[in-house]
């Protein structure tokens, strides 16, 4: 689970402000999911991202959520306008080779977004 | 539709008294991986277990064991003689294994109390 490194661990934003995780995955991997977990509920898929490319974007809200994941670098998870709405920990999971083939997502720590 | 269904919300037991958390999936594929997943107070995703739908043997694991019924559509958890540091909620998830994705779907969570 250490190998994920998700930073920063807790953010405060008011709102109308821009949010931005940043993710990086294990040595040796190449395929990031990013998730979101409201208070008191479990996780729910957002974007599945290979290297410089987005695979499945389906859990993504339309506006103001965007993704990447760049050929140098961490993955970013970026919140523009941010709406208390937007309060949750956003986890952040890596693979070497999609799950059916590893049996594993290694998860970060999550990131902690508190929207005031 | 995939959807996991973990009906028990929150369970209180006493220390070594065994406790079974239950899981109820529904996919329509014919291939596809159940995991549980165990989130601690201090937020951090640990991976419990990995089951490929082809595989209905139990597995146990100290005093972890896991039921895997497809007859029932189900993944349940049993812990043996519980220990207050098992007290935490769990997450069951599905992985449908379609080419392009691997998505985790995430049951609701139980939450685990155990009580010295």
């Amino acid at each position: 689970n250490a190998g994920v490194m998700q930073n920063p661990r807790h953010l405060v934003r008011r709102r109308g402000q821009e949010a931005r995780l940043r993710c990086s995955p294990m040595k040796g991997h190449s395929h990031v999911y990013w998730y979101r977990q409201l208070p008191e509920e479990g996780l729910k898929f957002m974007v599945y991202l290979q290297k410089e490319n987005i695979i499945d974007e389906s859990g993504m809200p339309k506006e103001r959520f965007s993704a990447e994941f760049p050929k140098e670098g961490p993955s970013i998870l970026r919140i523009q306008q941010v709406v208390r709405g937007d309060s949750a920990a956003y986890f952040c999971a890596s693979s070497p080779q999609t799950v059916s083939n590893t049996g594993e997502l290694f998860f970060g720590e999550g990131s902690r977004l508190t929207v005031l | 539709a995939q959807k996991v269904t973990q009906a028990q919300t929150e369970i209180s037991v006493v220390e070594k008294e065994d406790v079974t958390l239950d899981c109820v999936y529904e996919t329509r594929d014919t291939t596809y991986y159940l995991f549980w997943y165990k989130q601690p107070p201090s937020g951090e995703l640990v991976f419990l277990i990995r089951r490929n739908s082809f595989d209905e043997q139990n597995e146990i694991s100290g005093r972890y064991s896991w039921n895997f019924q497809k007859s029932t559509s189900s993944f349940n958890f049993t812990i043996t003689a519980s220990q207050v540091v098992d007290s935490a909620v769990y997450f069951c998830a599905l992985s449908e294994a379609s080419y392009n994705t691997d998505k985790l779907i995430f049951g609701t969570g139980t939450r685990l109390q155990v009580f010295p």
